[in-house]
């Protein structure tokens, strides 16, 4: 398995502009994560799915946050409109279900760059 | 609620010296602790994990870490430290009777010079 797909690695947009990160988990994993990592607040847990449904969406910041995973092997993050505070890097994870104490496994993250 | 400190923003060790990177956590129930590291421009990857059984946990690279369920610490460790092994190193953990949360600590540099 080629492990968690991210796209794009890197997107630089302006300020109101919508923007979309896209995921690939690992095929067979019935859990999605998405994650915001910044200097000053480290990783923070945006949203989680299981089984495509979203379960806990209370790390979204705003409403202009939204998540949406239309079937098991892919999941969107999208911005509208965005705004320089939302530059970061954004990371999914994905990990199976058997249990609590599976680790997740983490792409290699959207670095976006809002201007 | 759950939470992880990280008390060193930054850990400076000389090339084969023994290295800690420091972790400690506050649960409700029984602790799932992972480690995880971050080189740069990169997602982050799965080092170990402590779920029961022995309190010394050994993973990748030669990483090992030790859970102390008194001190409520998992503190990672080395016996001979690389420089390949300069990175940024993420303690998480995840309650057992909070669900699927995974809390991760502020990340801890390791500088391993030379």
């Amino acid at each position: 398995d080629a492990g968690v797909i991210q796209s794009p690695r890197h997107e630089v947009t302006e300020m109101g502009q919508e923007v979309t990160l896209r995921c690939k988990p690992i095929s067979g994993h019935d859990y999605l994560f998405w994650y915001r990592q910044t200097m000053m607040r480290g990783l923070e847990l945006l949203i989680y799915f299981n089984n495509n449904v979203p379960i806990d969406d209370s790390g979204m910041p705003e409403d202009r946050f939204s998540a949406k995973m239309p079937n098991a092997s892919f999941s969107t993050l999208k911005i509208q409109p965005s705004e320089p505070r939302d530059s970061a890097v954004y990371f999914c994870a994905s990990r199976t279900g058997t249990g609590l104490n599976t680790e997740a496994f983490f792409g290699q993250g959207t670095r976006l760059t809002v201007v | 609620a759950q939470s992880v400190a990280q008390p060193e923003d930054q850990v400076n060790v000389a090339e084969g010296n023994p290295l800690t990177v420091k972790c400690t956590y506050s649960v409700s129930g029984n602790p799932y602790l992972f480690w995880y590291v971050q080189y740069p421009n990169r997602g982050l990857q799965f080092l170990l994990k402590y779920i029961t059984g022995d309190n010394l946990v050994k993973g990748s690279y030669g990483f090992e870490a030790e859970f102390n369920k008194s001190q409520t610490s998992f503190h990672l460790k080395k016996p001979s430290a690389l420089v390949s092994d300069s990175a940024l190193y993420f303690c998480a953990v995840r309650d057992n009777n909070a669900g699927n949360m995974l809390t991760f600590g502020g990340g801890t540099r390791l500088m391993v010079k030379p």
